[in-house]
């Protein structure tokens, strides 16, 4: 089974600041995607950004990159230029290419940002 | 709209008094599955489905039931629901194959039993 491992229960960040989550997941194979998920206050589960392990490049999504280092088994999120409305819950998610299709979730990093 | 819709949004309820957690999808997706948030332990699955009348036990499913009778429903019963069955439900859903991979979520229930 996947295992997904978020080490930051929380993070605090000031406006306007970089803030790096980290994300750790342990897979014996070679195609499946990662995400990561962002949940505010509303409890809404919004995807912040997508990964396809067999793409070498780092996905971007305007503010929102990550650090897939596929060897390494890691998949961070930085979040640039923070804003007020970026404090949430974020989830690391791991899903395979394989038969059961599983979506497989870290624990979360509340991530507060101090204005 | 494309969307994930989840009923009630939140219930509270008695041990043992029977419960159904409905679960809708305009998508047309052949996946579907649902998942509890607690925390500290993030979202775990609970049970998923393929396509209609194919369903598979997920994580957590001890106390919980599924069905897939239609492509768009996919209900979560609680034959007789315990206190440690409080918690966030989420019902998602995704195409089974090609797609980006990502899973639509349904906006939770909260669910308390006392």
């Amino acid at each position: 089974a996947q295992t997904v491992t978020q080490s930051q229960p929380e993070m605090s960040v000031q406006e306007a600041e970089t803030v790096t989550l980290s994300c750790t997941y342990d897979t014996s194979e070679s195609d499946y995607y990662l995400f990561w998920y962002k949940q505010p206050p509303s409890r809404q589960m919004i995807l912040v950004i997508r990964q396809e392990a067999y793409k070498q490049q780092n996905a971007t999504e305007n503010r929102f990159s990550v650090n897939f280092q596929k060897a390494a088994k890691s998949f961070s999120l930085k979040i640039s230029d923070s804003q007020l409305g970026d404090a949430a819950m974020y989830f690391c998610a791991y899903r395979s290419a394989g038969s059961d299709y599983k979506l497989s979730f870290g624990a979360g990093t509340t991530v507060t940002v101090r204005a | 709209e494309a969307q994930v819709t989840q009923n009630p949004r939140y219930l509270i309820t008695v041990t043992g008094k029977k419960l159904t957690v409905t679960c809708s999808q305009n998508m047309n997706h052949e996946y579907m599955s649902w998942y509890r948030q607690d925390p500290g332990l993030g979202l775990r699955q609970i049970y998923y489905s393929m396509n209609v009348e194919v369903t598979d036990k997920g994580d957590v499913p001890e106390g919980y039931k599924v069905s897939r009778k239609e492509k768009r429903n996919f209900p979560l019963i609680l034959e007789s629901p315990s206190p440690n069955q409080t918690s966030l439900y989420f019902c998602a859903s995704s195409p089974w194959a090609g797609g980006t991979g990502e899973l639509f979520f349904g906006e939770g229930s909260r669910l308390t039993v006392l």
